[in-house]
Parts: C-alpha cells; structure tokens; sequence
C-alpha cells in the first residue's frame, strides 16, 4: 500500500462547479497536511497547509482533513478556468524529518 | 532572478552523453532538494543537501550524481542514462531542510528525454 494515495484523473467540470480533491493516507503519524498546485510546465507551489484535524478557509479554497479516516479533502468554490492545473497533496509527520511524502497529483480542468 | 532556477528547461540526451542540470535559488534557504517526476508517479525525493551537505540519498543510481558548492547552488550530473530516466526533474529549496515544518519551493523543472 502507498503511504499517500491520490486518483490522478484528470478531473473535468464546468466552470462555476464546486471541485472536491481527495487523498488518503497510511501513515497516522502525519500531522501536517499541504496542498501544492502544479501549472503546466511549472513547479510546485503551496496553496494551503492544516496542521492536524479540521477546516481551513482561503478565499475559494478550503482544506479538510478527518485524522480518524486517514483522508484529507481540498475543496474549490466557484471554480474558474484559471484553476486546471494539477493538485497535490503532501504531507509530514510532527517529529523526525519534515521532508513531505507527496501524493501522485490530481489533473483537474474547468472548462468554460 | 527571483525564487528557484533550473537551466535548461528541457534536454534531450543519448543514454552514452554526459550532461548537468543546473539549480539557484535566491531565497538565502540553507537546503536544496532533487525531485523525480513522472507521469501519474508521485514526485521522488532523490538528494537533499543542508548547508551544502548532503544528508539524505534516497537510493538513487549512481548514474545521478549530484554536487552543491553552496548553499545556493546545486547541480545534478548525468551519465549513461537508460530511457526510463526521462522525466521531470525538479529542484526545491527550503530554509531548514526539514529539520522544522517548512515550505518547500520549486523551480519550474527540467524536462529530460533520453533516447
């Protein structure tokens, strides 16, 4: 089983659709939990991150995450062209080494 | 120059060539990452180096080898590489090398097709 599970799609929804972007986890040591948004032919960037359970709100993003499932959600309202890119998860355990293990990306376009 | 650089953007190369990817980072960060990544894979740590120490090898082939002069600076070195090489390679940097909860940021990557 992979630490960090995450259906690459690619996920297609019309613009002005609420998206839900999910992955799972192995291992319950993780605590910190980041979602990173890839343009094509652009690295990584961090959109959000949660430290341990509950909700966190950025304009039209929000994260969740359920530590007793072991899975964490990023959702976006109102979803715009500008948002297809690929979606990663990443996440650290709270002691020990910080370098986050990194989900496969989800593809997500919104089309107009 | 602002965040994190890598030359070239894309390279095609024969698995006999030898070539080096270049990475800067101008964010004074203190650690510096080599990432694979490959189609529908999560992204693979290859090499971390803090303070220009490498402190973690994640049992990459020898035909990857990487250098850091400094803690700006980082190269990764190419030869004899076989076609399942062909990948994204990204290079990060960070201000602690995980040694607290951090952020990691990227370079746009280099796009490398062996034939």
């Amino acid at each position: 089983q992979k630490e960090v599970e995450q259906d690459p799609g690619p996920l297609s929804v019309p613009e002005g659709a609420i998206v839900s972007l999910n992955c799972t986890y192995s291992n319950s040591a993780f605590q910190y939990f980041m979602w990173y948004r890839q343009y094509s032919r652009k690295g990584p960037e961090l959109l959000m991150y949660t430290y341990s359970s509950g909700n966190k709100e950025d304009g039209r993003f929000t994260a969740q995450v359920d530590k007793s499932s072991k899975y964490i959600s990023l959702f976006i309202r109102d979803s715009q062209p500008s948002d297809s890119a690929t979606y990663l998860c990443a996440m650290t355990p709270s002691g020990g080494s910080y370098i986050p293990t990194f989900g496969r990306g989800t593809s997500l376009i919104v089309h107009p | 120059e602002t965040g994190v650089t890598q030359t070239p953007r894309h390279l095609v190369m024969g698995m006999t060539n030898k070539k080096s990817l270049k990475c800067e980072q101008h964010l004074g960060h203190n650690a510096m990452y080599w990432y694979k990544q490959s189609a529908k894979k999560p992204l693979e740590l290859m090499f971390v180096y803090n303070f220009k120490e490498q402190t973690e090898n994640n049992s990459v082939p020898s035909r990857f080898s990487p250098e850091c002069p400094n803690s700006s600076h980082l190269f990764l070195h190419l030869h004899t590489l076989q076609p399942e090489d062909s990948a994204l390679y990204l290079c990060a940097s960070s201000p602690w090398g995980g040694l607290t909860q951090e952020t990691q940021y990227f370079g746009p990557g280099t796009r490398l097709l062996v034939l």
